[in-house]
């Protein structure tokens, strides 16, 4: 699996915006990026993906870069319950793949 | 939230004891997976189902057996316990494997091997 690489951690006050890095400088064509989170002594939910435009949910935001060598999660407003691991994960077709991801806190 | 649950949700066991966990679904979906989680490592894959007696093996798959007789089961075996399997263990499905598949977790259980 094409491999990405995160911030260990980092820090946002609360509604303030987050913009989380993803660097895939291997990514393939197929590959697909996907963003979860991880709550604290819960499992991961699903955040947002993309393939090569820019996406945008309910939770969050996808920007991904023209050459999608990178990719950014925007959390436009964190609040205290954004307080949590972020794995930015390239998916094609194989069981998600998790790396160790971005440890958020959100300071009130 | 997608109708995943894991029983049980703790368990204490001793070593070399045999021990049994079930995800249960009721959502159909095709692809069910076991991971587990250990501090300093994030979530890695045992094993994973693509069908009812169809599994495969993931990253970490010694020790450890599985079975899915029926499509909303998926049980996941350590015959013989050991201290290195004191984890939070997460089941997962899925209706696919692509690229645009979400994958849903189920709330998890955490295991202690004494």
């Amino acid at each position: 699996d094409a491999k990405t690489t995160q911030p260990n951690s980092m820090e946002s006050n609360e509604e303030e915006p987050v913009h989380l890095p993803c660097n895939h400088s291997t990514i393939s064509g197929t590959d697909y990026i996907h963003w979860y989170r991880q709550l604290p002594s819960q499992g991961p939910e699903y955040v947002i993906h993309g393939l090569t435009s820019n996406v945008n949910n309910r939770m969050a935001s996808l920007a991904i870069a023209e050459d999608r060598k990178s990719s950014t999660l925007i959390l436009h407003r964190a609040t205290l319950r954004d307080a949590a691991v972020y794995y930015c994960i390239l998916r094609v077709n194989t069981p998600l793949v998790f790396g160790k991801g971005t440890r958020l806190s959100v300071i009130a | 939230d997608a109708g995943i649950t894991q029983s049980p949700r703790h368990k204490v066991t001793e070593t070399g004891t045999p021990v049994t966990l079930r995800c249960h679904q009721t959502e159909n979906h095709r692809y069910m997976y076991w991971y587990r989680q250990d501090p300093g490592h994030g979530l890695r894959l045992i094993h994973y189902s693509y069908g009812v007696k169809d599994t495969d093996k993931g990253e970490v798959s010694d020790g450890y057996s599985v079975s899915r007789s029926k499509t909303e089961d998926f049980l996941l075996t350590l015959e013989s316990a050991t201290s290195s399997q004191t984890s939070v263990y997460f089941c997962a499905i899925s209706d696919g494997t692509g690229g645009v598949d979400e994958q849903f977790f189920g709330p998890g259980t955490r295991l202690t091997v004494l």
